[in-house]
């Protein structure tokens, strides 16, 4: 199994919808949990981070943790082509691990006209 | 404030040259980090360093060196390079004040192939 686990994709939305990403991982201890978004030839850059059960809103875009069962998600409100990327999921294992990341695969998003 | 900056951006090797792809942070952080980036294998950690003087193997450090020759400079050296390092390499920092908020900030990347 996998340490963190995404669909590849691509996940294919119309211009407006809600594009959901969702990510699985295998540590149950682990703290807190990235997303970044990558163009392709580009490097990731920080979409936002979640480390306490919930939602977390910013802008169009909302993180969900649900750490009983290891799942994490982002929701991309009123997508737009220019969301067309690839979403890394990233998580920081608990302490004693330092501070590195595990990165999931990504999924590629296609936001259609 | 240019952030995480890599030098090559581009290169090609012939198997069992060596090059040393260097990188440096302006944001004052203690912790660096090396990953390759191929096709369906997503980010892979080579190496990292917690602070000055300090380095730790990652997930894929077979075939690499590196040296953190001060708070800002990280480096990576192939030694002997294969086709097997044919790969993206990102560079990465982040400032280590919050386990809970602190994020990785990423360099622009080298293309490295090595024939």
């Amino acid at each position: 199994q996998k340490e963190v686990e995404q669909n590849s994709g691509p996940l294919s939305v119309p211009e407006g919808a809600i594009a959901s990403l969702n990510c699985t991982y295998s540590d149950r201890g682990s703290q807190s949990f990235f997303w970044y978004r990558q163009y392709s030839g580009k490097s990731p850059e920080l979409i936002m981070f979640i480390y306490s059960n919930g939602d977390k809103e910013d802008g169009r875009f909302t993180a969900q943790l649900n750490k009983a069962s290891q799942y994490v998600s982002l929701l991309i409100r009123d997508s737009q082509p220019s969301d067309s990327a690839t979403y890394l999921c990233a998580v920081r294992k608990p302490a004693g691990g330092g501070n590195k990341l595990t990165f999931g695969t990504g999924t590629q998003l296609k936001v259609e006209l | 404030n240019a952030g995480v900056t890599q030098t090559p951006k581009f290169q090609v090797l012939k198997t069992g040259q060596s090059m040393t792809l260097q990188c440096a942070q302006d944001m004052n952080h203690n912790s660096m980090y090396w990953y390759r980036q191929d096709p369906g294998m997503g980010l892979r950690l080579i190496y990292y360093s917690a602070s000055e003087g300090t380095t730790d193997k990652g997930e894929v450090p077979n075939g690499y060196n590196v040296s953190r020759l001060n708070k800002r400079e990280f480096s990576l050296r192939l030694e002997s390079a294969a086709p097997s390092q044919t790969s993206v390499y990102f560079c990465a920092s982040s400032a280590d004040r919050d386990r809970d908020t602190d994020t990785q900030y990423f360099g622009p990347g080298t293309r490295l192939t090595v024939l």
